[in-house]
Formats: structure tokens, C-alpha cells, sequence
């Protein structure tokens, strides 16, 4: 079956510009998760949501970063007035039931990524 | 928060077995210890999950001592396909930001 997609594969904005990472999980997996990953480095959690909420956003690092789950399906990153610091793969991932990936039986999937790169 | 340390890099050669130790000396007695892999351009795939002893599956194993306070990550015969990124979790269930991939271990295979 299909796996995790994201879009656009690749992003080049101008500072202080505004973009939007889609996500589009496995069907039927409750639990999506956002990571960003800088060069060299793991992912980075960011927000999770169960459903159309999200469960914990703890990991957004300012208040430009903003994500949302309308459906409880596709999932869309938005990054308000980027900074050349944004500069990353951004990662989703899904699971079937949620909670941490290091959780039993919680297998998270994740898609390619989107790398974003700010001038 | 259970913080893993694992080696940065590791070199081997096709065919060989190799071992990747992670540290993990603050483990909760609720903790799993887990393992993804990670290719160039592409993200973590799970490989391998375990919570004491030994864990096999058709990937890998996972050893782990009665303490807990370590793991090892074996790949039997390896080939230049399993040159990649391999990270350690141990996370605190109920807080996400607690889960931690790190820098990983950058394992290159070569001819």
C-alpha cells in the first residue's frame, strides 16, 4: 500500500516569506507527527497529533510555526515570516495508534521529507 | 529522560557482522529500547524493538543485558545497502519531546 507523501519534495523561499508543508499520512493511522532535521543531526520532534488535534505541540520552536489536521487525515505545516534558521528537511511520520516512536508497538512511518531552504 | 549515546561512525566491510552499542545508563523500568535506520534523502525506517534479553527478527538483533543500561544493535552480513544512519530511542511514554533521536551512528559498508 502507499506509504507516507509529502509536497513539496523540495522548497526554496525567500526570507520572511510564508510556506506550507503538506503531509499525507498512511490511511487509517491516527497518530502524525512533524520532525525537522538539520544536516548532520536527527530528527527533531515538533507537534503530534491524534486525530485532529494535536496531542502535544511541545516541540514547535516558536510561535511562527503553526500545523493543522482539519480531517484528521492530511496535514499541513505552515511557517510564518521564514528565517534562513528554518533551513531543514521537515519529516512527517504516522502510526497507527500514536504516542512516542520508542513506545511498544508503536511503529512510526515517515515519508521523504520536504527540504526547505530559506535564502 | 532517559539520554542514549551511541558512536558517531563505524566503518565495515560486506559481509561482516556489526555491532552498534547505545548507552542508555537513565532507562525507566517502562522503557523500550528502539532502533530505526535511516538511508541518504529518505526517512527513519523502523528496524527493531526490544524491551530485555534478545529480540531477532529478519533485519537484526537486539541484545539487551539485565541492567538495561545498554543495547546492542547487531547486523548480521552486512552489504553496501545497509550503509546508513542508525538511531537509538529510549523514550518517556506521555512526552514526546522526551524522544530523542540524537546524531545516530553513521555506518558506512564498503566493497
Amino acid at each position: 500500500g502507499a506509504g507516507v507523501s509529502q509536497t513539496p519534495s523540495n522548497k526554496v523561499t525567500e526570507k520572511g516569506k510564508y510556506v506550507e508543508l503538506r503531509c499525507d499520512p498512511i490511511s487509517g493511522h491516527t497518530a502524525l507527527y512533524w520532525y525537522r532535521q538539520s544536516l548532520g543531526q536527527g530528527p527533531e520532534f515538533l507537534i503530534y497529533f491524534q486525530g485532529t488535534g494535536a496531542a502535544d505541540d511541545s516541540g514547535l520552536p516558536n510561535d511562527r510555526f503553526f500545523a493543522v489536521r482539519p480531517e484528521g487525515s492530511v496535514s499541513t505545516l505552515k511557517i510564518q515570516r521564514t528565517e534562513r534558521g528554518d533551513s531543514a528537511v521537515y519529516l512527517c511520520a504516522s502510526s497507527p495508534q500514536g504516542g512516542l516512536a520508542s513506545d511498544p508497538n508503536n511503529e512510526q512511518f515517515f515519508g521523504p521529507g520536504t527540504r526547505l531552504t530559506v535564502l | 529522560l532517559a539520554k542514549t549515546t551511541q558512536p558517531i561512525s563505524m566503518d565495515s566491510y560486506e559481509g561482516q557482522e556489526v555491532n552498534i552499542t547505545c548507552s542508555h545508563n537513565n532507562i525507566a523500568t517502562n522503557d523500550y529500547i528502539t532502533w530505526y535506520q535511516q538511508f541518504p534523502s529518505q526517512g527513519p525506517r523502523f528496524i527493531i524493538q526490544g524491551y530485555k534479553t534478545k529480540v531477532t527478527n529478519e533485519v537484526a538483533s537486539l541484545f539487551i543485558p539485565a541492567d538495561r543500561k545498554s543495547s546492542t544493535l547487531s547486523l548480521p552480513r552486512v552489504s553496501l545497502s545497509d550503509t546508513a544512519v542508525y538511531y537509538c530511542l529510549v523514550g518517556r511514554k506521555g512526552n514526546n519531546n522526551d524522544m530523542r533521536f540524537g546524531a545516530g551512528t553513521r555506518l558506512t559498508v564498503k566493497p
